[in-house]
């Protein structure tokens, strides 16, 4: 039963465009998401972080959209780089005492086109 | 601090032999989990530690599959006995409870 989806395994978009990377949850519990980058022969490491309180956060080129009423989350990476490209994990969690591990999507593999 | 530190990098095996993967989270973070990576199922949660207490290990595939935390800086994933299927990546992590997790390099297991 997979908690978190990312149905597009794989995206191809031209250097200087938008990246929108998709994610859908199905446990109403989660309330506080995450979005990793994984190079190969590397672990995935941390990009950005939204909580349930908010709809968008910004870092830079990146920008993480939340929609909780359909359980819905978005990457937009704007304008992408040669050296965005890489594996994009969007994980989620809740922050109950207790209960926090992380549970991950299966990954989409962003490939930047010079 | 370096980060977490995975041992070895790259595992071949053959089947039915035994095979320990190795962690150490970064100093101070108190909690600790093991990833598997693979096409399937994407980074999968085999088991987490809090305070080197084990939490959750609903994620761990089998018996064959086991996990310690002895003390607050080294933990091991142990197969035995190994099979094909337990080819994969696995990943170690660690985190504060108020911070986002990080990642070792991973340790590729190949059993033959």
């Amino acid at each position: 039963d997979q908690q978190v989806k990312q149905n597009s395994p794989s995206l191809s978009v031209q250097e200087g465009r938008i990246s929108i990377l998709n994610c859908d949850y199905t446990n109403s519990m989660f309330d506080y998401f995450l979005w990793y980058k994984k190079y190969p022969a590397e672990g995935p490491t941390f990009l950005i972080s939204i909580s349930s309180i908010k709809d968008k956060n910004e870092d830079g080129r990146f920008t993480v959209f939340l929609n909780k009423s359909a359980k819905h989350l978005s990457l937009h990476i704007v304008p992408s780089q040669p050296g965005d490209s890489a594996v994009y994990f969007c994980a989620a969690m809740t922050t109950n005492f207790g209960n926090e591990k992380l549970t991950f999507g299966t990954g989409t593999r962003l490939t930047i086109i010079p | 601090d370096a980060g977490v530190i995975q041992s070895p990098r790259h595992e071949v095996t053959e089947m039915g032999q035994e095979v320990t993967l190795r962690c150490k989270p970064i100093s101070g973070h108190d909690y600790l989990f093991w990833y598997r990576q693979t096409m399937m199922r994407g980074l999968e949660l085999l088991i987490y530690f809090n305070n080197n207490v084990p939490i959750d290990d609903s994620g761990m595939p089998e018996d064959r599959f086991s996990a310690k935390m002895p003390n607050a800086s080294f933990s091991t994933l142990k197969i035995q006995p190994s099979e094909p299927r337990d080819s994969a990546v696995y990943f170690c992590a660690s985190r504060n409870r108020d911070s986002e997790a990080f990642f070792g390099q991973g340790t590729r297991l190949t059993v033959v």
